[in-house]
């Protein structure tokens, strides 16, 4: 079946360092959506990306959609305590269910 | 609180109990989804719902596995004869109309199997 890989699995970092985590799909997907994942959490939305080359930008947060949109990113500048937790991309294929990558869990070292 | 919300949050059974979850998604939304989600793994997508009608089931969803929806708001997964394979976190996300409209996650349940 169709699949969203997801790089790297964990990533340590020390505070205020910046943080990236990326997505690819080996066919086109329709969107691309972001969310967080709290340990002991459920995920929540941070955000959707549609169109081909799309950046978006959160805060400390930004979002890429690629050009082919086969892949996406998402980078954290400075990172803080609060940004613990396990970042997973999510993609439609055409109309089809959400798919779920397989997440980068992010740690920080204060 | 008007977000999704999921009862009970934990459940421990023994192997062979028959269990039942059920989630109460956002009032105006009209599509509901159930996932399972694994220690170290994204959500995996079971069923789905616009209103009252069960449009897929993944084939994640055995046949002990039954959803339902029957007044088009809140469902019910239940689990039969339940193995320890299915431990795991339930996530039930509701959104708006379109399969491509933004999801919002329930805090899940917690299912232990003994």
């Amino acid at each position: 079946g169709q699949q969203v890989m997801q790089i790297p699995q964990y990533q340590h970092v020390q505070e205020g360092e910046d943080f990236t985590t990326y997505c690819n799909s080996s066919t086109t997907l329709s969107n691309i959506q972001w969310y967080k994942q709290r340990p002991g959490g459920h995920p929540v939305f941070l955000i959707q990306l549609v169109k081909s080359g799309e950046v978006k930008k959160q805060k400390r947060l930004t979002f890429q959609f690629g050009e082919a949109k086969k892949n996406s990113s998402l980078h954290i500048t400075a990172t803080q305590t609060t940004d613990v937790g396990t970042y997973f991309c999510a993609g439609h294929f055409g109309n089809e269910k959400l798919t779920f990558g397989t997440g980068t869990r992010l740690t920080i070292i204060p | 609180d008007t977000g999704v919300s999921q009862d009970p949050r934990h459940k421990i059974t023994k192997r062979g109990q028959n269990v039942t979850f059920r989630c109460d998604p956002i009032s105006e939304h009209n599509r509901l989804y159930w996932y399972r989600q694994t220690l170290g793994q994204g959500p995996e997508f079971l069923t789905y719902f616009q209103n009252e009608a069960q449009l897929e089931k993944s084939r994640l969803l055995s046949d002990r596995f039954s959803a339902e929806r029957p007044k088009g708001s809140f469902s019910t997964l239940e689990i039969q004869r339940t193995e320890q394979g299915d431990s795991a976190m339930y996530l039930c996300a509701s959104s708006l109309e379109s399969i491509t409209d933004t999801q919002y996650f329930g805090p899940g349940t917690r299912l232990t199997v003994l």
